[in-house]
């Protein structure tokens, strides 16, 4: 066990829907980050957020959107789903100041629109 | 957009031989972090790198950095099929940890 939870493991859902996934980062981490992770686009960097502000963005879909609350929680909600959105997402946490540790990940929410 | 670039993509190889993953990357960085991934699991810290010729092993992985050639090594040495995995190096930049860029991963394959 990482220390960074991810809830829930695995979802299936239909085209068009909205889902949420939940991340819970590492007891002192407090950057949280999101990751894609899908065959043909390997890992993409989705947003981060450090200590409830968002800090970074990359390639998140408008679909898309996260927010980090103050129990330092996230929570990754996607809507209008399509096929293409089917991939397993990581969130990763790291301390302040994290440079020489890296990121803990989770264990991943694969999910599976249809 | 820094870049990164992984090669061998797929690399199959017996057990015992030695072999090495490239990992380059195109803007100036002086952190590099290698993860290893089963499949299905989750991504696991192997190796942070923080400074020019900075090298660390680990059982029979050892990885190095040149921050001039912007280039980082992963030798696997006599490997053993417990090897077999998918491994990514992970390049930061700036002052904070922040966003890692990834590069597309190695799938290794060892075989007996």
């Amino acid at each position: 066990d990482s220390g960074v939870t991810q809830t829930p493991k695995h979802l299936i859902t239909a085209t068009g829907q909205r889902v949420t996934l939940r991340c819970s980062p590492r007891s002192g981490d407090l950057s949280v980050y999101w990751y894609q992770q899908s065959l043909d686009q390997g890992l993409q960097f989705l947003i981060q957020y450090y200590n409830g502000e968002e800090r970074a963005k990359g390639n998140i879909l408008e679909r898309f959107s996260a927010q980090q609350f103050p129990d330092l929680h996230s929570e990754l909600n996607l809507s209008s789903l399509e096929l293409g959105d089917s991939a397993l997402y990581f969130c990763a946490s790291s301390v302040p100041h994290g440079q020489g540790y890296g990121y803990t990940f989770g264990s991943g929410t694969r999910l599976t629109v249809v | 957009e820094l870049k990164v670039e992984q090669n061998p993509l797929f690399l199959s190889m017996q057990e015992g031989k030695n072999y090495t993953i490239y990992c380059n990357y195109s803007t100036t960085s002086d952190r590099l972090y290698w993860y290893r991934q089963d499949p299905g699991k989750s991504l696991e810290s192997l190796f942070v790198l923080l400074s020019n010729g900075a090298v660390k092993q680990e059982g029979r992985l050892m990885a190095s950095l040149d921050t001039k050639a912007r280039l980082s090594t992963l030798h696997i040495t006599a490997a053993v099929h417990d090897l077999s995995a998918t491994y990514f190096c992970a390049v930061g930049r700036g002052s904070t940890l922040g966003r890692l860029y990834f590069g597309r991963g190695t799938q290794l394959t060892v075989w007996p």
